[in-house]
């Protein structure tokens, strides 16, 4: 059991470039959920998902876009990387709710420049 | 709306003192949920309790303890004889219905 794995795990992207995180659990967990963390500061929501094909937003979904054509897939995209998109991006998972503990991945740390 | 708040930016404690990290919640709902969750140094957010807003009993789990009161709206979690395993940064987060709120965390720091 590998639980949720994140790829990549380091990534510089310049202004505008566009990237994929990817993110799979195997866990067979509905919900998964995707946050970011800024330092000094706790993570924030960006988009979740209750099950293949349902998608919503979080607390800051601008500029990131998600899909959910499986239940172990869950990739987060940024079309046009801006410098306030650099972070540390986390994906996490759990089985039928939001109110459950979260497993949560190794991180993505970005940096657009 | 819901909000979590950690108003101890950083703690530093030699080993086997105790110590508590606060956490101060607000919400409108009833039902909600509460968690805290340990980010050690590498990284990766470990879960470490869930409790719910009808459940205000005291845990001991260990050296760990948490202290939950609604009528103070607040989660807080004591850590006694600390070692240094325990320094990490240590996330408070309130869960209602369709979204998880973290506060900014604690970082605790444990010296020999």
């Amino acid at each position: 059991n590998a639980g949720v794995t994140q790829t990549p795990k380091f990534r510089i992207l310049k202004i505008g470039q566009s990237m994929t995180l990817q993110c799979t659990q195997d866990m067979n967990h509905n919900y998964m959920y995707w946050y970011r963390q800024d330092p000094g500061m706790g993570l924030k929501l960006i988009y979740y998902s209750v099950g293949a094909g349902i998608t919503d937003k979080g607390e800051v979904p601008n500029g990131y876009n998600v899909s959910r054509s499986t239940t172990e897939d869950f990739p987060l995209r940024l079309e046009l990387a801006a410098p306030s998109q650099t972070s540390v991006y986390f994906c996490a998972s759990s089985y039928s709710s939001q109110v459950e503990e979260q497993y949560f991945g190794p991180g993505t740390r970005l940096t657009v420049t | 709306a819901q909000k979590v708040t950690q108003a101890q930016t950083e703690i530093s404690v030699v080993e086997k003192e105790d110590v508590t990290l606060d956490c101060v919640y607000e919400t409108r709902d009833t039902t909600y949920y509460l968690f805290w969750y340990k980010q050690p140094p590498s990284g990766e957010l470990v879960f470490l309790i869930r409790r719910n807003s009808f459940d205000e009993q005291n845990e001991i789990s260990g050296r760990y303890s948490w202290n939950f009161q609604k009528s103070t709206s607040s989660f807080n979690f004591t850590i006694t004889a600390s070692q240094v395993v325990d320094s990490a940064v240590y996330f408070c987060a309130l869960s209602e219905a369709t979204d998880m709120r973290f506060g900014a965390g604690t970082r605790l720091t444990v010296k020999p």
